[in-house]
């Protein structure tokens, strides 16, 4: 089945700078690339996707870039503020076959002041 | 309404209860799904159903038992959990279909096994 790595697992950056966090996936039928955001006893929250069929999307201060061949994508949000402090997850989804999402281990995410 | 309604937000039960749980969405998806999640961990996949058939099922303990009365209702049985079954618990929804990814989750039902 589909294996989903993410690292770092731990991010502190002083606000301002950028946060990059990677994930890669094992099964290249996977076409679905979602990132959720989870603050403190609340629900995963979707920040952005992106498609197989395209390289990289952003949506304000955050995109995501996906690389098929190598089977890796990752996350960046620059100007990192306060209130993007929170975990963050990758995950993988296929149309075809296991439809579900595998989630990555995720990453914590502090934005110092 | 991206919506995905999850009853009750809280439950307490005992390890002799059966309790239920409740989830609902009126965006049309007929895929639903339940994940489990434990703290500082990722959710973790249970069930899913596609046209209100059981397509997946990952192992699950008989203990816990899903229900799709309909296109728009997803109830998980629960009877004779253990305290290590504490966790949150998560519906979402999505279409089915190719390109008709997008996964809505409701906000979850916090549950603690005594």
């Amino acid at each position: 089945g589909e294996n989903v790595e993410q690292h770092p697992s731990t991010l502190s950056v002083q606000e301002g700078d950028s946060a990059v966090i990677k994930c890669t996936y094992s099964d290249s039928a996977s076409n679905y690339f979602p990132w959720y955001k989870q603050e403190l006893g609340k629900r995963p929250q979707l920040i952005i996707d992106i498609r197989s069929n395209v390289g990289e999307k952003k949506d304000q201060r955050i995109a995501v870039t996906l690389n098929k061949t190598a089977k890796h994508f990752s996350l960046h949000i620059t100007e990192t503020q306060p209130e993007d402090s929170a975990v963050y997850f990758c995950a993988a989804f296929m149309d075809t076959g296991r439809r579900a999402l595998t989630f990555g281990s995720g990453t914590r995410l502090q934005v110092q002041p | 309404d991206t919506e995905v309604t999850q009853t009750p937000k809280h439950l307490v039960m005992g390890m002799t209860n059966k309790k239920s749980l409740k989830c609902e969405q009126h965006m049309g998806h007929r895929a639903m799904y339940w994940y489990k999640q434990k703290a500082k961990k990722p959710p973790e996949l249970m069930f899913v159903y596609s046209y209100e058939k059981l397509s997946i099922n990952e192992s699950v303990p008989s203990r816990f038992s899903p229900e799709c009365p309909n296109s728009s209702l997803l109830n998980l049985h629960l009877h004779a959990l253990q305290p290590e079954d504490s966790a949150l618990y998560l519906c979402a929804s999505s279409q089915v279909g190719q390109g008709a990814n997008t996964i809505y989750f409701g906000e979850g039902s916090w549950l603690t096994v005594v």
